[in-house]
């Protein structure tokens, strides 16, 4: 069955260091791949996707996204975290018609 | 820029009562969404609009239904609201004319029933 996972509940980075959020999904069929981010009371705002070609998308707020199809993981990257990006982020994956697999989110903690 | 509106943020009902939930998007998708988020599970789909009057279940359709008369909107029905119901619910829509369109959100309805 299709799923997407994201191993850690919660990151917690110091202001300026880099931050990873990681992100697996299965390995049947080859999913369209989405990073989005949701701040207090707020809806989920979208950030990057991955289509096809390069491995490494670039997304809103300075975000990336590296695919990695061996190891079936989309994880996104900052090269300098922001207090501001202090927030809950999901990956979601996309395998057909309209049906989309969430991960069950990571919060990342940005402290100054 | 793609705006989605709930018609609450804040809800409080009571057991047994019928709630009704309202999600409009200005941008003419045709795929609207309801999904309910709780902590530690992330978005689990309640149901999905492909086009007017067109549904499908998502995983976890018992206890909810849906109505899309008119392509803006998309309302989620709770027929008699249950404690375990308490819940955010976040509504998206998308334009289904490319495969790997994003979804877009709206604020969320933040449900309490007691």
């Amino acid at each position: 069955a299709q799923s997407v996972a994201q191993p850690e509940d919660q990151v917690n980075v110091a202001e300026g260091n880099p931050l990873t959020v990681k992100c697996t999904y299965s390995v049947s069929g080859n999913p369209y791949l989405f990073w989005y981010v949701q701040y207090p009371n707020r809806g989920l705002q979208f950030l990057l996707k991955y289509i096809t070609g390069d491995n490494l998308v670039k997304g809103s707020y300075g975000f990336e996204a590296e695919f990695n199809k061996s190891q079936t993981s989309f994880h996104l990257k900052k090269p300098s975290a922001l207090v501001s990006d202090s927030a809950l982020y999901f990956c979601a994956a996309k395998y057909n018609f309209n049906k989309f697999y969430f991960g069950s989110g990571t919060k990342l903690n940005v402290k100054p | 820029d793609v705006k989605v509106t709930q018609s609450s943020r804040y809800l409080v009902k009571r057991t047994g009562e019928k709630v009704f939930l309202e999600c409009v998007q200005d941008m003419d998708h045709e795929n609207m969404f309801w999904y309910r988020q709780d902590p530690g599970l992330g978005l689990r789909l309640i149901y999905f609009s492909y086009d007017v009057k067109m549904k499908e279940k998502g995983d976890i359709p018992e206890g909810y239904s849906v109505s899309r008369e008119k392509k803006e909107r998309f309302s989620l029905i709770l027929e008699s609201a249950s404690t375990n119901q308490t819940s955010m619910y976040l509504c998206a829509s998308r334009d289904n004319r490319s495969p790997y369109n994003e979804q877009f959100f709206g604020p969320g309805t933040r449900l309490t029933v007691l």
